[in-house]
């Protein structure tokens, strides 16, 4: 089967850097996707990773290990609107769906 | 560029109904998928249409069936509503007919089941 891991909940203060860990098993690997969800709205895409190395966009990076089946999200200088859930999400098997298998999901909470 | 729109954003319904939710995607996206996201979770994917035929389907029950219409919206059908139905019902377009890397999804309607 394929099953994403992400700690549950992280808590950093304004300005800090945080990191959010995703470990995936996956039978076929199509990229490794990141989401952001503020507590009941859209999902909204940060990032994609189909091939190792860092993705950077703005604050926030993305990292992939495919060796490793491990990436991670990177946000820097946080702000108080980055509180959310984030998640890690891998496409399912066949890619000829945009059927994604998500974690559970990182609630972050920002502190001033 | 419009979103992805949903409705309604909120309902409640009983054991046993049947619901029907909608979705309209974002302009110049061909397919939609939908997602149950439980309470806590992430979003669990449903079925995918594509060209108004479903071509992708998750670990759900015939009684959760879809529609796709020409203009690429959609919609979600949920027979015998069941307690465990409750959850936030997500919709996702993209434009490359399932081989999209990103995916745009609406706010939501939240079913609850009583």
């Amino acid at each position: 089967g394929q099953s994403l891991e992400q700690p549950s909940e992280v808590t950093a203060v304004e300005g800090a850097i945080v990191q959010i860990n995703c470990t995936y098993q996956t039978s076929g690997f199509y990229g490794l996707s990141w989401y952001q969800q503020h507590d009941g709205g859209a999902p909204t895409f940060l990032s994609y990773n189909a091939l190792d190395g860092l993705e950077e966009t703005g604050r926030f990076s993305s990292f992939l290990s495919r060796s490793d089946s491990y990436g991670y999200l990177l946000l820097q200088e946080l702000q108080m609107k980055d509180s959310a859930s984030y998640f890690c999400a891998v496409k399912g098997r066949g890619g000829a769906t945009n059927k994604l298998i998500f974690g559970t999901g990182t609630l972050l909470a920002v502190q001033p | 560029e419009t979103g992805v729109t949903q409705s309604p954003t909120h309902l409640i319904k009983t054991r046993g109904q049947q619901v029907t939710l909608r979705c309209s995607s974002q302009s110049g996206h061909n397919t939609v998928s939908w997602y149950q996201q439980a309470l806590g979770q992430g979003p669990q994917f449903i079925f995918q249409y594509y060209r108004e035929e479903e071509n992708g389907r998750g670990n759900f029950p015939p009684r959760f069936s879809g529609l796709q219409f020409p203009n690429y919206s959609s919609e979600l059908n949920v027979n015998a509503l069941e307690l465990d139905d409750s959850a936030l019902y997500l919709c996702a377009s993209s434009s490359a007919g399932g081989g999209a890397n990103v995916l745009t999804f609406g706010a939501g309607s939240r079913l609850t089941v009583l």
